[in-house]
């Protein structure tokens, strides 16, 4: 079974802190997914990756950046935390392009004070 | 603009009863589809999905029906268990991507199913 798991369930941290997030999957994925989600506004895409060192901005990259120097491994970075990130985020992976369905990881909620 | 639309944010059935999930989209670009079921506190977990070329899947208690002409899919549920209460997300996905891209999925907003013993 695909398996991607997250560093943290519940996260508390306050304004202003330097924040990470980390993702890893053990299947090979080439593309891997940072989304939040919040009520009434479902998934939207931060970032996402289709390799090494790629990355691409997705829909609300604002605030936000990605580090994936192993292919395993895709990080989230919240250079100064605020209030308004205070959401579940959401880590994905799939193997390539084509027809098939992202895996996800757990989630991790974060409040920012 | 949003992509994928799913207009009613919530759904409560009768235990046995079918449930009925709709999910509409605007991008013609879009060929294959897909649900996941969402519990609290968990990642989503993909439920089923149907391509472009068919109009139906079907799986178990679960089955998409995809409208082409009308940009409209549904995913019903017979018979509907208590253990199916859950927020389900609609995604859409285009065309097989050019080299160098990754495959994004456009999310709705989600919709609550309340499935009552």
């Amino acid at each position: 079974d695909v398996k991607v798991t997250q560093s943290s369930r519940y996260l508390v941290k306050r304004t202003g802190e330097k924040v990470f997030l980390e993702c890893v999957q053990d299947m090979d994925h080439e593309n891997m997914f940072w989304y939040r989600q919040d009520p009434g506004l479902g998934l939207r895409l931060i970032y996402f990756s289709y390799d090494v060192k790629m990355k691409e901005k997705g829909d609300i990259p604002e605030g936000y950046s990605v580090s994936r120097e192993k292919k395993e491994r895709f990080s989230l970075i919240l250079e100064s935390a605020s209030t308004n990130q205070t959401s579940m985020y959401l880590c994905a992976s799939i193997w390539t392009s084509g027809m098939g369905e992202q895996f996800f990881g757990p989630g991790t909620r974060l409040t920012v004070l | 603009d949003q992509q994928v639309k799913q207009n009613s944010p919530s759904l409560s059935v009768q235990e046995g009863r079918i449930s009925i999930l709709n999910c509409d989209y605007t991008n013609s670009m879009f060929d294959y589809f897909l649900w996941y079921k969402k519990y609290p506190a968990e990642g989503p977990t993909f439920l089923i999905s149907i391509s472009s070329i068919k109009d139906k899947n079907e799986d178990g208690r679960f089955t998409v029906f995809l409208n082409k002409s009308a940009k409209h899919l549904s995913l019903h549920i017979v018979p509907s268990q208590p253990g199916d209460s859950a927020v389900y997300f609609c995604a859409a996905s285009p065309c097989l991507l050019t080299q160098g891209g990754s495959e994004k999925l456009v999310f709705g907003k989600g919709m609550k199913l309340t499935v009552n013993p």
